[in-house]
């Protein structure tokens, strides 16, 4: 089955200081890679979407500046939180879809990142 | 018009029980409808998924019931297990749409 990699599962870093996680498609080819953030028992709110080879569509409220997408093959998209706050604590998460917009989106394990 | 509204948010069985959870959407263009599982601390893992031609898919312990007219879906767990113990989201999706409308989750507990 497709595999998507999440690297890393933890970090914790500093405030004002970059924190890069990436995501990886493992056995297969993915164009197009979405980005998520979820808050404790809430649900995934979909932050961006990686497009390979061209910029990343962010949804409405997402400062591209802040949470900056390279997407630079079809098996690769990292996301790069800049100058961390605390308050940018959370669970990110990253799928990636094997296919046509109507075939299973897989996601990755998720890396949980802390803010000190 | 995006929408996807899932319910119950919580809900606790007692193993062997037959855990229910609903979802129902507005868009009619979605025609793709998966569940998702996912445990604390790890993503989302795809459970079972059906498209509107048919009325219900089965998969193991896990049964989805389709109705179009009513345009609602749910998630049927038969024998539930403590290891079913999860976060439960659906999901809508079409084949314009680039990416899935997410419900709201539904957090179970089945007891031992």
């Amino acid at each position: 089955g497709a595999v998507v990699s999440q690297h890393p599962s933890r970090v914790i870093c500093k405030s004002g200081t970059s924190v890069k996680i990436e995501c990886r498609s493992l056995d297969f080819q993915a164009t197009t890679m979405f980005w998520y953030r979820q808050f404790p028992k809430q649900s995934l709110m979909l932050m961006a979407t990686s497009n390979e080879g061209s910029k990343a569509t962010y949804e409405q409220g997402v400062e591209k500046d802040k949470f900056l997408i390279n997407h630079a093959s079809l098996t690769l998209s990292t996301l790069t939180v800049t100058s961390a706050h605390p308050e940018d604590s959370s669970f990110y998460i990253c799928s990636a879809r094997q296919g046509l917009s109507n075939s299973p989106l897989h996601f990755g394990n998720g890396t949980r990142l802390t803010v000190t | 018009q995006q929408q996807v509204k899932q319910s119950p948010q919580s809900l606790i069985v007692q193993k062997g029980g037959i855990p229910i959870i609903n979802c129902a959407y507005e868009n009619t263009a979605f025609d793709y409808f998966p569940w998702y599982q996912q445990f604390p601390g790890k993503g989302p893992a795809l459970l079972i998924a059906i498209r509107p031609d048919v009325s219900e898919k089965k998969e193991g312990r896990f049964t989805i019931s389709f109705n179009k007219s009513a345009k609602q879906f749910s998630l049927h767990i038969m024998d539930s297990q403590p290891g079913d113990s999860a976060t439960y989201f659906c999901a809508a999706g079409s084949g314009s749409a680039r990416q899935l409308t997410f419900g709201s989750g539904t957090q179970l507990t089945v007891l031992p």
